[in-house]
């Protein structure tokens, strides 16, 4: 079963722009972590941030977490064309061990 | 270091037809997982491995799907028979003890006709 349920399913914005995606879960989890696929290809990790972190940065990424609420966001800064491609959140649930459970994904479209 | 490797790349068959997927993990990486895709869908999990014992088959329709990782190492995952609904990307990805992030492989693009 899906674990999260991201928002939005899809969303079109220009290069420059920053683009925000959003992530809710149902279940305690040990992490959440944030990965990229472009058409066609497999996932790629980009941040994973633990249960008892509440926000962290990598380049252009920044990602919160608030546990209270069961609800991740992504912040991807001054957008570029190649940031265009699919972003899933996945949790690791406590009580999974390590099984990624992913959610169904938001689609980035960045247009020059 | 090398990537996840999955062959072949794509795949077609007629339902009721069988097919393997192969997937060889990152060296050292004792963990790995096969995912079903199913297009505009996150990954499912189908089966996790570490080494070569099964930790979590739950997922995996067994009464059609199978898979093995006999040395611990390379693994294939099976269908037979299949039906138009398993169309999908198969995903293999492997992770290193003591991490979470996985790596993926590109994918088997299966489609059943």
């Amino acid at each position: 079963s899906q674990q999260g349920e991201e928002d939005p399913q899809a969303l079109s914005i220009q290069e420059g722009e920053n683009a925000t995606m959003n992530c809710s879960y149902k279940t305690s989890i040990n992490n959440l972590q944030w990965y990229r696929q472009n058409s066609g290809r497999g996932l790629v990790h980009l941040i994973l941030i633990r249960s008892n972190e509440r926000e962290k940065h990598s380049g252009r990424l920044r990602v919160t977490l608030d546990t209270s609420k069961k609800s991740s966001s992504l912040l991807i800064t001054a957008s570029r064309a190649a940031d265009t491609a699919s972003y899933f959140c996945a949790t690791v649930e406590e009580t999974s061990g390590s099984r990624l459970t992913f959610g169904e994904g938001t689609q980035l479209t960045v247009n020059p | 270091e090398a990537g996840v490797a999955q062959s072949p790349r794509y795949k077609i068959i007629e339902k009721r037809q069988s097919v393997a997927f192969w997937c060889n993990p990152i060296s050292g990486h004792a963990t790995l997982y096969w995912y079903q895709q199913i297009l505009g869908q996150g990954p499912k999990l189908l089966i996790q491995f570490q080494n070569n014992g099964v930790v979590d088959d739950s997922q995996l329709p067994k009464d059609r799907f199978s898979a093995e990782r006999l040395k611990g190492v390379d693994s294939t995952l099976k269908i037979q028979p299949a039906k138009l609904e398993d169309s999908a990307v198969y995903l293999c990805a492997s992770r290193k003890t003591g991490t979470y992030g996985y790596t993926f492989g590109s994918g088997t693009r299966l489609t059943v006709v």
